[in-house]
């Protein structure tokens, strides 16, 4: 079927670094978009959501950009911290609205000081 | 504002025992999902609730997984017999409407172990 996908595996940053971690999707029907982020232990934390009828969307230190055109999706992090190594998984609808997500392999971001 | 609950945290069993795991979504969160997260991969939905009624069970492998969720508040999900491909973390999520669209809250997750 089809699925969400991540380029990089492990990405390796200093603090104080912009992070951009890639996402590529493969269903043309998705129409909203999500990043997670998941520390050891824990379940998946809401980091940052966008439609299809956005470019771009920003939050606190994080921006989100989505080219659907090439069906790409990348979350951008400033000033990366510490307490940014984590996992970061981008999830699809797959146009089925917006309360069920197919969630890609995750991408794990090791922030060194 | 609690978030989901999940108990237990971790669970060992052998192979063809069966296992429950237990979870309390938000408080007033009508939508409560199961999903499976196997080591190194992204969560996969077993199982969506919608109050108690079952929305989507597409991926659920009901010929030994079952989830109820009789009152519309908590959930149980359950595996007999186990096999050993069903180690993984099972997540709990509830969802409410926030910003965009319905934003998912994941509880800890249970770690199970299949020996």
């Amino acid at each position: 079927g089809e699925s969400v996908g991540l380029h990089l595996p492990t990405l390796s940053v200093q603090e104080g670094d912009n992070s951009i971690i890639n996402c590529a999707y493969s269903n043309s029907a998705s129409d909203y978009f999500i990043w997670y982020k998941q520390e050891s232990g824990k379940g998946p934390q809401f980091i940052i959501d966008i439609r299809s009828n956005m470019d771009k969307r920003q939050g606190q230190r994080v921006t989100v950009l989505l080219n659907k055109t090439v069906k790409h999706l990348s979350l951008q992090i400033a000033a990366t911290q510490p307490g940014d190594s984590a996992v970061y998984f981008c999830a699809e609808n797959g146009g089925t609205g917006f309360q069920k997500l197919v969630f890609g392999t995750g991408t794990r971001l090791l922030v060194s000081p | 504002e609690a978030g989901v609950a999940q108990s237990p945290r971790y669970k060992i069993i052998e192979k063809r025992q069966s296992v429950a795991f237990w979870c309390n979504p938000i408080s007033g969160h009508a939508t409560l999902y199961w999903y499976q997260q196997i080591l190194g991969q992204g969560p996969k939905l077993l199982i969506q609730f919608q109050n108690n009624g079952v929305v989507d069970d597409s991926q659920l492998p009901k010929d030994r997984f079952s989830a109820e969720r009789l009152k519309g508040v908590d959930s149980t999900l359950k595996i007999q017999p186990a096999k050993l491909e069903d180690s993984a973390v099972y997540l709990c999520a509830s969802s409410t409407y926030r910003g965009l669209a319905y934003e998912q809250y994941f509880g800890p997750g249970t770690r199970l172990t299949v020996t």
